[in-house]
């Protein structure tokens, strides 16, 4: 079936640390990507974005990599911060699948002093 | 206001009631979109609207769930006969395009 999943539930890093979140997807057509940071109580906030084109973006602390052979995302955050504690969700638009974005289940990252 | 605005906020409804959940989107964003969050986990699309036209409902879990946006602005999602598992947040996102969008801080909706 069509998912797009994280691998871990749950990561803990010490503040300054660089942290990685990961991410499957399961269907080869899927050509845009997002991670999203959702802090509680709040709506997802947009952090970056990445097409099928591309295998790596980079925003401010934040890269993204993408590894089409495995159907493989990742969302790299440099010097993490305790602002950055929060739920991160990959998820995936389809444009051709009806402009529909798919969330996958969330990585909540805790950071400690 | 500068973002997505939505209300009520928390909305506690008895089951069987029908409950009526707004959103604001930002000025001039033609794509609208719902979807339901239920606790610890991530947002489940509903439904998507470009400008008035409802172009996508495929999400929408039962003929009990209505969404509607009249005017190209401002959205109604409508749930009739609410049950239980109907609890969940509710989060509006509106964009320019299909691609960034930004979300509403979400109704809270609680079926008692």
């Amino acid at each position: 079936g069509e998912s797009v999943g994280l691998h871990l539930p749950t990561l803990s890093v010490q503040e300054g640390d660089n942290s990685i979140i990961n991410c499957a997807y399961s269907n080869s057509a899927s050509d845009y990507f997002i991670w999203y940071k959702q802090e509680s109580g709040k709506g997802p906030q947009f952090i970056i974005d990445i097409r099928s084109n591309m295998d790596k973006r980079q925003g401010q602390r934040v890269t993204v990599l993408l590894n089409k052979t495995v159907k493989h995302l990742s969302l790299q955050i440099a010097a993490t911060q305790p602002g950055d504690s929060a739920v991160y969700f990959c998820a995936e638009t389809r444009p051709t699948g009806g402009f529909k974005t798919i969330f996958g289940a969330g990585t909540r990252l805790f950071v400690k002093a | 206001g500068a973002g997505v605005s939505q209300s009520p906020r928390y909305k506690v409804a008895k089951r069987g009631q029908d409950v009526a959940l707004r959103c604001d989107p930002i000025s001039g964003h033609v794509s609208l979109f719902w979807y339901q969050q239920a606790l610890g986990q991530g947002p489940e699309f509903l439904t998507y609207f470009q400008n008035e036209a409802q172009l996508d409902k495929s999400g929408l879990p039962s003929d009990r769930f209505f969404a509607e946006r009249p005017e190209g602005s401002v959205s109604t999602l409508k749930i009739q006969r609410t049950q239980q598992e109907d609890s969940a947040v509710y989060l509006c996102a509106s964009s320019l395009t299909t691609e960034e969008a930004f979300f509403g801080q979400g109704t809270r909706l609680t079926v008692v």
